[in-house]
């Protein structure tokens, strides 16, 4: 497994501003993903963070609104850009710490709220 | 997309009753993962399956997954207070890039 560290856990936001979700893990990993669960909701992925290049968006998600870095393995950034009401979700960094497939690990998730 | 359905979508029992709740698709998987979710945290993975027919247990929890590799169910034995939560189901489809699709969850309430 691997220990997985979010900031911030919550956060309040105003509509039309940004808010950049940090995702820290304790090994190197092989992928990170990010997910979004909105209230009372299943998980949905947003994308996939590659390390060095540009993120694998999901169908109905787009880099402009979700830009995600990943420097290096261990580290990734989600960033919510011109958040509205709609965006309030907990956003879950998850992780796969070996090969292409078995095991996901999350986070504890970003609770953010949008007024 | 890909969809999973996971049934039932909520259940309320008895403290010390058995539980079972299971997940079905039109496509085939080629893992499948049960994970439970408190309110305030992530999901965190209770079993993982890799091979059609595979039944693991994890203490008063067993898991299998179904032999047409389209479907996984998850009993969980004397249920206990602390089962209470939300449980997901989640598969991984052959060829993908890695990333799992979950069902909508199961909501348990254990009545002491």
């Amino acid at each position: 497994s691997a220990v997985i560290s979010q900031k911030p856990s919550r956060d309040i936001c105003q509509r039309g501003t940004s808010l950049t979700i940090q995702c820290q893990v304790d090994s190197q990993v092989t992928m990170m993903f990010w997910y979004r669960q909105q209230p009372g909701q299943s998980l949905t992925l947003i994308a996939t963070a590659n390390q060095g290049s540009e993120a694998t968006y999901e169908s109905g998600f787009v880099i402009d609104k979700f830009p995600i870095s990943r420097p290096n393995l261990t580290f990734s950034t989600l960033t919510v850009s011109n958040m509205s009401p709609e965006d309030s979700s907990i956003y879950l960094c998850s992780v796969r710490v070996t090969g292409l497939t078995g095991e996901l690990f999350f986070g504890e998730g970003s609770r953010l709220t949008v007024l | 997309g890909q969809q999973l359905n996971q049934s039932p979508q909520s259940m309320f029992i008895q403290e010390g009753e058995d539980v079972s709740m299971n997940c079905t698709s039109s496509s085939i998987f080629n893992t499948w993962l049960w994970y439970k979710q408190d309110p305030g945290e992530g999901p965190v993975l209770l079993i993982a399956l890799y091979k059609a027919g595979e039944l693991t247990s994890n203490g008063r929890l067993t898991a299998q997954f179904g032999i047409t590799r389209k479907d996984s169910f998850l009993n969980i034995s004397a249920s206990i207070p602390s089962d209470v939560g939300i449980y997901f189901c989640a598969g991984q489809l052959p060829g993908s890039q890695g990333n799992l699709i979950f069902g909508k969850g199961t909501k348990l309430s254990v009545k002491p």
